[in-house]
């Protein structure tokens, strides 16, 4: 079965730090987003692509936080530099249009120290 | 804005109980309607969804209504198993697909 592969699982990053996920959605997905989940709390949509183009960023820290799909296919989330409210869960999700069911992958737990 | 509110967790039931999580959204014209769960560090997965109203979604068990007058999207299982035991989350889809917003997340612990 398809899956929305991410890594890595788990990255520990020091304060001020550059740090770097990779997100490869499934086969055929057009559409790919990025989230945030903080502990205790529902995902955040950071941004959203359609193709290689963004269609929402709205919620995406832009003094920090990149994000590119250069071939619309695979995505990077960049942030640089890292701060120790960046702790989180960062998932990608990908769906055949954006109007159809999201995949998640497994997400990326991401602790600054 | 749009939004989803759902009860607060945890809730705690015994096996074979009958589970009630519900929730509430605020949204402008028709949006669709998801419950998602994500057990112990996995990804999300799509439980069930709904795409306008009086639809019911419905899978492994669970079901739940699209209720426009009420705005809710209660979800529902007449007996739940301790494998049931996970984070569940209602979201909306904003009508033409462009944003999909979560709601806090609800947790459910069931005892065998």
């Amino acid at each position: 079965e398809a899956e929305v592969a991410q890594s890595p699982r788990y990255k520990i990053t020091e304060k001020s730090q550059a740090v770097a996920f990779w997100c490869d959605p499934i086969s055929g997905h057009a559409t790919l987003y990025w989230y945030r989940q903080i502990l205790g709390q529902g995902p955040e949509l950071l941004v959203q692509f359609q193709d290689e183009s963004v269609v929402d960023d709205s919620q995406l820290p832009k003094d920090r936080f990149s994000a590119e799909r250069l071939k619309g296919v695979d995505s990077t989330l960049k942030i640089q530099p890292a701060e120790l409210g960046d702790s989180a869960m960062y998932l990608c999700a990908s769906s055949l249009t954006r109007n159809t069911e999201a995949f998640f992958g497994q997400g990326t737990r991401l602790t600054v120290v | 804005g749009n939004s989803v509110t759902q009860m607060e967790g945890p809730v705690t039931l015994s096996e074979e109980a009958f589970l009630t999580i519900n929730c509430t959204y605020t949204a402008t014209g028709y949006p669709s309607l998801f419950w998602y769960v994500q057990y112990p560090g996995e990804g999300l997965q799509l439980l069930l969804k709904a795409t306008k109203a009086d639809d019911k979604g419905s899978n492994k068990g669970f079901e739940a209504t699209y209720r426009k007058e009420t705005t809710s999207f209660h979800l529902e299982k007449g007996s739940v198993q301790v494998s049931d035991s996970a984070v569940y989350f209602c979201a909306l889809s904003e009508a033409g697909g462009f944003k999909t917003i979560f709601g806090a997340g609800t947790r459910l612990f069931v005892k065998a």
